[in-house]
Parts: structure tokens; sequence; C-alpha cells
């Protein structure tokens, strides 16, 4: 099974108010990752878990939180979603990084 | 460091026809090579990648890609399109099982009927 789940696929949220993403993989990956992906845009990654150590990009770092309780979850948290955080949010797994990673379908956050 | 160029925003062809879809990258070693695909309000799905070995790798669904080190390319191919392929298409290199994906900006292709 190669299945990376997310949940939920659409999700809208309030300026200011706080967003919760949920990833899972049943595959055993140890790495996992976070992408903003946006129309006409390459998908840009936020964050990832390498075992149980996260590490975030630089210019996204005070941005986004990421929880990681067990093997199998990933999570993405916002704590005061912006217009521009309207996108596609897309939750990957691999083993070890720079391999080939599976995607989850996706969460469409609209925020108002 | 590594990058990558996918050189065609769009690519429009006719179904039935051939399609190549470019990738040039930059690195200093041989790269782990890989063609992603996103289809209409869904995720990325792997079509194919390289390692090493033979430059032509096949992948799902018809699509093959042939690596050229001394051109720095990984061209995406097809011999003849059919219209669920209308998709985007994204290139992504890393240096080794250690380093993060490098990501092309992406090609919109558009199969005319």
């Amino acid at each position: 099974d190669t299945t990376v789940k997310q949940n939920p696929r659409y999700k809208l949220a309030r300026v200011g108010k706080p967003v919760n993403l949920i990833c899972s993989q049943t595959m055993n990956h140890d790495t996992m990752y976070w992408y903003q992906k946006k129309p006409n845009q390459a998908p840009k990654l936020l964050l990832f878990y390498y075992d149980k150590i996260l590490n975030r990009e630089a210019d996204t770092f005070e941005k986004f939180q990421s929880s990681r309780p067990n093997n199998s979850f990933c999570s993405l948290y916002i704590g005061s979603a912006g217009l521009e955080y309207s996108a596609m949010y897309l939750c990957a797994s691999s083993r070890g990084l720079g391999g080939e990673q599976y995607f989850g379908p996706g969460t469409r956050l609209t925020v108002l | 460091a590594q990058s990558v160029t996918q050189p065609d925003a769009r690519v429009t062809v006719s179904e039935g026809a051939s399609l190549q879809l470019r990738c040039k990258y930059s690195s200093s070693v041989t790269p782990y090579l890989f063609w992603y695909v996103q289809y209409p309000r869904q995720g990325l799905q792997l079509l194919l990648k390289y390692y090493s070995g033979d430059p032509v790798v096949q992948g799902v669904n018809g699509f093959e890609a042939e690596f050229s080190k001394s051109n720095s390319s990984f061209h995406l191919r097809k011999a003849s399109v059919h219209w669920s392929d209308s998709a985007v298409y994204f290139c992504a290199v890393s240096r080794d099982s250690n380093y993060q994906l490098i990501w092309g900006s992406g090609t919109k292709l558009i199969i005319k009927p």
C-alpha cells in the first residue's frame, strides 16, 4: 500500500484563526514533508520531519508548525491564517531524503 | 547549488501526436532525477525516476525520459498523447538520497482534440 492520506480535503478558515491539517502514511517511511502549492507555481517545501527531527525552511520558519506524534502521522499547524495562506497543502513521505516521494491528495485551504 | 529549469510553461499538443517536455538541470554531480504529474484537483504522482544506468527510463502510461549528462537534461517523451494526459508536469532533482528535492516550475500540457 503506497497511500498517503490527508484530512480534511477542503478547509475554509477565517483570517486570524488557526488551521490544523493532518497527514498519515502506512509505508513506515522515516521522512514526511509538507508543501504549499499555488496555481502555476512549483511546490514549495515548508518543512519536513526526518524521523523525529523537524526541519523548517528559513522563510517559513515562523509561519508554520508541525508535530509528528508517531511514525505514521504528521500535522501542519498555522497559528493565525492570512489571505496569503490560501493554497493547496500537499503532504508527502519517503524513505530517506532525496528519493522518491509519495504524495497525498492534498488539502485545499481557502482563507476568507 | 542545484537548480532545475522547465523552459516551457505551457505546451499544446494534438491528441495522438508525440510529446516532449523539456527539463534542464544544473548540478556538480549526476543527480537523482524525477518527473511528477499533477492532474486537476489531485496531488502529485510519480511518473518515472532515474538514479543510474540506462539513460532511457520507462514510466507509467507510456511515458519515458532520457537522461543526457552532456546536455544536463532529462526530457520527458510520449509517442502518442491522450486527452487524459492533460495535466501539469514537474521535473525534480536531488543530489543523492540525503538531499531534498529541487523542483522545476512545471509545464502545463494541453491536449487539443
